[in-house]
């Protein structure tokens, strides 16, 4: 069975913390991907990365980090929490018809 | 600026009745368009998927229309069941772009029984 797992589904961060959203996939997929998803906005892409090591900026990676590492690992880093930073964040592992993602991780900044 | 544009927002419709969501898109280079659904506090799954050498593809009650000239695609659901209550997202991609997957503002469908 296929899986996506993000580390936390609920985080309350307090504003200015170092934040760190982690996604592990157990498909062997080079491609993995971080979004925020916001009412009426629809899912907008942070960062996303083809291979180990590599990263590349998405439409909005202002305020975010990410690390790849491990093929199965991809993590999200918020430098310094804002409270405009409080979304729904959903990483997605795999291309087009095995493209998959997780269950998200929603985070509120105090 | 918003590549993929949805509508409408949100969506009444009576069980049994037929749903119908709308996106268009600006750049021509895309070549895949999936649709994703949604239900409370879990990821998107993906629903159903078309490529643009087709103006029609049909997985049970759920049916993609793709209009390449007008850069358009829809989601019908057909005989709409209280299930179906969900947020809809369409999305589109390009292989020259690394397939990254640009998504609509996300519809919520309400099936009423």
């Amino acid at each position: 069975d296929v899986k996506v797992t993000q580390s936390s589904r609920y985080l309350v961060k307090r504003t200015g913390e170092k934040v760190f959203l982690e996604c592990v996939q157990d498909m062997d997929h080079e491609n993995m991907f971080w979004y925020r998803q916001d009412p009426g906005l629809g899912l907008r892409l942070i960062y996303f990365s083809y291979d180990v090591k590599m990263k590349e900026k998405g439409d909005i990676p202002e305020g975010y980090s990410v690390s790849r590492e491990k093929k199965e690992r991809f993590s999200l880093i918020l430098e310094s929490a804002s409270t405009n930073q409080t979304s729904m964040y959903l990483c997605l592992s795999g291309l087009s018809s095995e493209a998959f993602f997780g269950q998200g991780t929603r985070l509120t900044v105090v | 600026q918003q590549q993929v544009k949805q509508s409408p927002q949100s969506l009444i419709v009576q069980k049994g009745g037929i749903s119908i969501i709308n996106c268009a898109y600006e750049n021509t280079a895309f070549d895949y368009f999936p649709w994703y659904q949604q239900f409370p506090g879990k990821g998107p799954a993906l629903l159903i998927a078309i490529r643009p050498d087709v103006s029609e593809k049909k997985e049970g009650r759920f049916t993609i229309s793709f209009n390449k000239s007008a850069k358009q695609f829809s989601l019908h659901i057909m005989d709409s069941q209280p299930g179906d209550s969900a947020t809809y997202f369409c999305a589109a991609s390009w292989g020259a772009a690394g397939n990254k997957l640009t998504f609509g503002g996300g519809t919520r469908v309400l099936v009423k029984p």
